[in-house]
């Protein structure tokens, strides 16, 4: 596809409940980041996935998340046992890296929207 | 590690009147610094970066950013605004690594008054 695509858009969930997103990034772009955000807040850092290095998890906030990127293309984020406070936006991005290495542009899905009742 | 402070919240501007909007890092070496665009309900939206070179760089929108090294800052300016131009703004920063992440800062909320 033209750009970076996630489903569902929206996600309504029961507490308890297992879920799971899901990120399709740009043809050929090798890094590919998840983000959270709050309403009204930043992007909170999750994770980060480039080539065929071990994935930054420095950022998942307890062991109910994971992520996998399967392929080198698609990657899921699956929250298991949900909480409310698990409600938030989830962005993925993709990138090239740049061309003297460091991080590229990264283009941005529509998101994921997650509640949690 | 690196880190990305914008230190305003929320800032409101008359439409027509010029818009500064500050961003400050940390990080030990020149990174690569970004400015994103969030409109209500809508993904980001890169609106300019500097990887090297003109340390004033130019972007979508009319947007433009200064790289200062001295202060550690890129702030980004546009001479007069739009009613179209609220949104969230938000500073990243990048390190100079292949195996590097993008930190993102909190982010700005701008209001245009009419």
């Amino acid at each position: 596809g033209a750009g970076v695509s996630q489903s569902p858009s929206n996600k309504v969930t029961e507490k308890g409940k297992d879920v799971e997103l899901r990120c399709d990034p740009i043809s050929g772009h090798t890094a590919l980041y998840w983000y959270r955000q709050s309403l009204g807040q930043g992007l909170e850092f999750l994770i980060y996935f480039q080539g065929n290095s071990a994935p930054d998890k420095s950022g998942l906030p307890s062991d109910r998340f994971s992520a996998e990127r399967t392929g080198g293309s698609v990657s899921t984020l699956t929250i298991q046992r949900t909480q409310q406070e698990d409600s938030a936006v989830y962005l993925c991005a993709s990138s090239l890296v740049s061309g003297r290495g460091g991080a590229g542009v990264q283009y941005f899905g529509a998101g994921t929207r997650l509640s949690v009742l | 590690a690196q880190s990305v402070t914008q230190p305003d919240i929320h800032i409101t501007v008359s439409e027509g009147a010029s818009l500064e909007l500050r961003c400050n890092y940390s990080y030990g070496a020149t990174p690569y610094l970004f400015w994103y665009v969030q409109s209500p309900g809508q993904g980001l939206q890169l609106l300019l970066k500097y990887f090297s070179g003109d340390t004033l760089v130019q972007g979508i929108k009319g947007f433009e950013a200064e790289f200062k090294r001295s202060q550690s800052s890129f702030n980004l300016r546009k001479p007069s605004v739009h009613w179209s131009d609220a949104a969230e703004y938000f500073c990243a920063v990048g390190e100079r690594s292949s195996a590097s992440k993008i930190i993102f800062g909190s982010g700005t909320r701008l209001s245009i008054r009419p």
